[in-house]
């Protein structure tokens, strides 16, 4: 199996500009989750999708943020615009619903930066 | 509130054994995962414990305790590979389907 698989791996920015993150969870999971990651704030949720169905979106800071998973095995996260606090870096995680939740395989990563 | 909280720094020689504590505080919750995670890489799954005891997976063991709100992680014969963030993460009460990670615990190997 090939791992969740995200992309772009580095990203760099001008604020105000819009990033697009992508992520194609393992075959056979049917949860997926967006993750941001600073020294500041620790590892944070941002967002999950059951059966490609968002579930809880709080952890999403603001409207500037979004996501979405039009199917099984694709999905995105924006910001529009970017600020430099955005910088960070965000993992997208897939898992089998249930008790899988415990089990969440991690993709490598995009490091963001907007200047 | 509801919070998972681990020291911030453990420090151990090569070949010791190391023992991560994770509190939390939470009326209730299903069980506790624990990842690993190196500098520039991602989490990584190690253990999960659905019921109080030990689990043991090769070098590592993690522990878990509903009544004492108390789990840790137990690492024997440290290697250098080892140094490294270690997670501890459950569904808090009201949580939905979603994992709480702890504050995270840097684990230094020193020979």
């Amino acid at each position: 199996d090939a791992g969740v698989i995200q992309s772009p791996r580095h990203e760099v920015t001008e604020m105000g500009q819009e990033v697009t993150l992508r992520c194609k969870p393992i075959s056979g999971h049917n949860s997926l989750f967006w993750y941001r990651q600073t020294m500041m704030r620790g590892l944070e949720l941002l967002i999950y999708f059951n059966n490609n169905v968002p579930i809880d979106d709080s952890g999403m800071p603001e409207d500037r943020f979004s996501a979405k998973m039009p199917n099984a095995s694709f999905s995105t996260l924006k910001i529009q615009p970017s600020e430099p606090r955005d910088s960070a870096v965000y993992f997208c995680a897939s898992s089998r619903l249930g008790q899988g939740v415990y089990e969440q395989y991690f993709g490598p990563g995009t490091r963001l930066t907007v200047t | 509130g509801q919070s998972l909280e681990q020291p911030s720094e453990v420090t151990a020689v090569e070949g010791a054994i190391v023992q991560i504590n994770c509190t939390y505080q939470t009326s209730g919750f299903y069980g506790l995962s624990w990842y690993q995670q190196h500098d520039g890489g991602a989490p990584t799954f190690l253990s999960y414990n659905a019921l109080d005891g030990l689990e043991e997976t090769g070098r590592f063991s993690s522990f878990l305790s509903r009544s004492d709100s108390y789990g840790y992680l137990l690492l024997q014969e440290l290697q250098m590979k080892d140094s490294a963030s270690y997670f501890c993460a459950a569904i808090l009460t009201g949580g939905g389907n979603k994992l709480t990670f702890g504050t995270g615990t840097q684990l230094k190997v020193e020979l």
